[in-house]
């Protein structure tokens, strides 16, 4: 592994289904993010971790739930997905909270 | 709340130069970045500024003027290559990154 991997690369769901997007990153990174891409609003925060162990909110977070149980890992779930969560998700990592972002490959999610 | 405007499209010329301006309005000011990203690709990153001036990497340079809320990417020389969406994302007061919608740059032939 080198940098920051996603899984899946893409994904149809039905609606109501539940859905954990992978990120894992090897940089040893402490903060981790998730962001949704939409067409004409740019990458939106869905929820961060500063450090493993603690999470917060961003400016979109309804809907998904995030975890941090170690360095590497920050999974992002959809406990029932919903068409409008239909997107592009990408994963970021940074060294520190105020440090530059490296983004992972990206998700390609569609909700029937 | 945080508002930070780019242009939509861009149509430039291989060998030319082209400018993508960036103007913003957000809760405090800890820096800005610009990150290029290919169609079907993750955003990668260019350029930070924190302090006002011009910042300069190879073919492309990029200018922060904190008291106008304003910076902008210059890209000189263009390539095929350099086709694809350029994001302007400023670092606010709790070190979140607001993104721009992205400035879709072509260039021709």
């Amino acid at each position: 592994i080198a940098g920051i991997t996603q899984a899946p690369t893409s994904q149809i769901l039905a609606a109501g289904r539940r859905m954990t997007l992978r990120c894992t990153q090897d940089m040893r990174h402490n903060a981790m993010y998730w962001y949704r891409q939409d067409l004409g609003l740019g990458l939106r925060l869905i929820h961060y971790s500063n450090t493993a162990g603690t999470t917060g909110k961003g400016e979109v977070p309804d809907g998904y739930s995030v975890s941090r149980a170690n360095t590497d890992d920050f999974p992002l779930t959809l406990a029932s997905a919903v068409p409008s969560q239909t997107s592009v998700y990408f994963c970021a990592s940074s060294r520190g909270e105020f440090d530059t972002q490296y983004f992972g490959p990206g998700t390609r999610l569609t909700v029937l | 709340g945080q508002n930070i405007d780019q242009p939509t499209e861009m149509t430039a010329t291989e060998g030319a130069i082209v400018q993508i301006n960036c103007t913003y309005q957000t809760s405090g000011f800890n820096g800005l970045f610009w990150y290029q990203q290919h169609a079907g690709e993750a955003p990668t990153f260019l350029s930070y500024n924190v302090l006002d001036g011009l910042e300069e990497k190879g073919r492309f340079s990029s200018f922060l003027s904190r008291s106008k809320g304003y910076s902008y990417l210059l890209l000189k020389e263009l390539q095929m290559k350099d086709s694809a969406s350029y994001l302007c994302a400023v670092m606010g007061n709790d070190y979140k990154l607001s993104f721009g919608a992205g400035t879709t740059v072509t260039v021709r032939a």
